[in-house]
């Protein structure tokens, strides 16, 4: 899984591009995933989630691929905006009686350039 | 509007001293949940609540209580026993239709002065 360091990864992308953010989880029991972006001194919003009886699911602009053999997920998000600017991070749950009891990733710092 | 609401946004600290930071939903969500977030970092649970009067030691809850006497109220002490409390906390709502996605607040930040 992640490790929490004091650095998250970053990702600068012109206005206009696709962006791509890449996620690896540790618990091959869980069986949902979520996105969430985070603006600078907010909470986080949900942006799309999966299950793990699917390896893709699309929304608006938003795309996640679930990988489960390398346990891998990435969000991509089409024809990046200046407002998507934020950190992302991925999130986790196994399910069951622990249903909303997410373990998360690190996050990824976007930027995204006019 | 419906929502999740922190309160206070923002609030010092003096060591020594506890305080307790507010959690309201109108959601009528079942379970409800406390993160902590430090700076460039991820959340870590805290302490989650699945039932009113019921409540869960999540991955940090030491030196943090909870209560959950009413289902739309979860408040977070933060005691004198957390020797490193200066971190933004969030607070969060599910409710098992919700298909576990959680939902947050907009955050309280802490600071010991």
């Amino acid at each position: 899984g992640e490790s929490v360091g004091l650095h998250l990864p970053t990702l600068s992308v012109q206005e206009g591009d696709n962006s791509i953010i890449n996620c690896a989880y540790s618990n091959s029991a869980s069986d949902y995933f979520i996105w969430y972006k985070q603006e600078s001194g907010k909470g986080p919003q949900f942006i799309i989630d999966i299950r793990s009886n699917m390896d893709k699911r699309q929304g608006q602009r938003v795309t996640v691929l679930l990988n489960k053999t390398v346990k891998h997920l990435s969000l991509q998000i089409a024809a990046t905006q200046p407002g998507d600017s934020a950190v992302y991070f991925c999130a986790e749950n196994a399910g069951g009686t622990s249903y909303g009891k997410l373990t998360f990733g690190q996050g990824t710092i976007l930027t995204v350039h006019p | 509007d419906g929502g999740i609401t922190q309160s206070p946004k923002y609030l010092f600290r003096k060591e020594g001293q506890n305080v307790t930071l507010s959690c309201e939903q109108n959601l009528n969500h079942d379970a409800m949940y406390w993160y902590r977030q430090d700076p460039g970092q991820g959340l870590r649970l805290i302490y989650y609540s699945q039932i009113v009067n019921d409540f869960q030691k999540g991955d940090i809850a030491e030196g943090y209580s909870v209560s959950r006497e009413k289902k739309e109220s979860f408040p977070l002490t933060v005691t004198s026993a957390q020797k490193n409390p200066t971190a933004f906390y969030l607070c969060a709502s599910t409710t098992p239709g919700e298909g576990n996605t959680i939902y947050f607040g907009e955050g309280s930040w802490l600071t010991v002065v």
